[in-house]
């Protein structure tokens, strides 16, 4: 079972605008959460993460906003680069933090 | 600094064969956690170790260990290959063993025919 999902495979974004990326997640005991961003024929990369304890984080372009009670988070990139076009994954944790379960992926393309 | 490295980059086997993939994490992680990606889906848990001990283990058989050595190096292996362990394996190192964020690795392409 796919306790992390998400659920739009692919997004357009034009060049300067916001781009919004969404997961959602089943396990109540998720606490700890990250986005990652995968290019082809490289690992994934590490973007940005947030704990329960927080409704928001924020590091430069991107943020993280987690709504626990909709079991929802979402990644905000303002503005949206070219360079951002990439595969983006989101990730949760419980309790320990040492075991992640991740989404299947959204591909971000934007457009010049 | 080296990130994570992982050999080799490309394996070709056929069912039923035993293989033996690498890694060697960043300096200073002690956790190397093991990931299989299949086509379209994203990476699922397979193993953590950390200062030498298995720390973790995701829903997969016996069929799959692994081991970490005194550098922190680790070795994913799989006997009795099947078609569907045709995947992307990734490697990640982190510093400590909970919520750290974890550094991946460019992944073993691993086909079964």
């Amino acid at each position: 079972d796919q306790q992390v999902k998400q659920n739009s495979p692919s997004l357009s974004v034009q060049e300067g605008r916001i781009s919004i990326l969404n997961c959602d997640y089943t396990n109540s005991m998720f606490d700890y959460f990250l986005w990652y961003k995968k290019y082809p024929a490289e690992g994934p990369t590490f973007l940005i993460s947030i704990s329960s304890i927080k409704d928001k984080n924020e590091d430069g372009r991107f943020t993280v906003f987690l709504n626990k009670s909709a079991k929802h988070l979402s990644l905000h990139i303002v503005p949206s680069q070219p360079g951002d076009s990439a595969v983006y994954f989101c990730a949760a944790s419980a309790n320990t933090g040492n075991q992640f379960y991740f989404g299947t992926g959204t591909s971000l393309t934007v457009i010049p | 600094d080296a990130g994570v490295t992982q050999s080799p980059t490309h394996l070709i086997k056929t069912r039923g064969q035993h293989v033996t993939l690498r890694c060697s994490p960043i300096s200073g992680h002690k956790s190397v956690s093991w990931y299989q990606q299949v086509l379209g889906q994203g990476p699922q848990f397979i193993f953590q170790y950390y200062e030498k001990e298995e720390r973790g283990r995701g829903n997969f058989p016996d069929r799959f260990s692994a081991r970490q050595f005194p550098n922190y190096s680790s070795e994913l292996n799989v006997n009795a290959l099947l078609l569907g362990d045709s995947a992307l394996y990734l490697c990640a190192s982190s510093f400590g063993q909970f919520y750290n964020e974890q550094f991946f690795g460019p992944g073993t392409r691993l086909t079964v025919l």
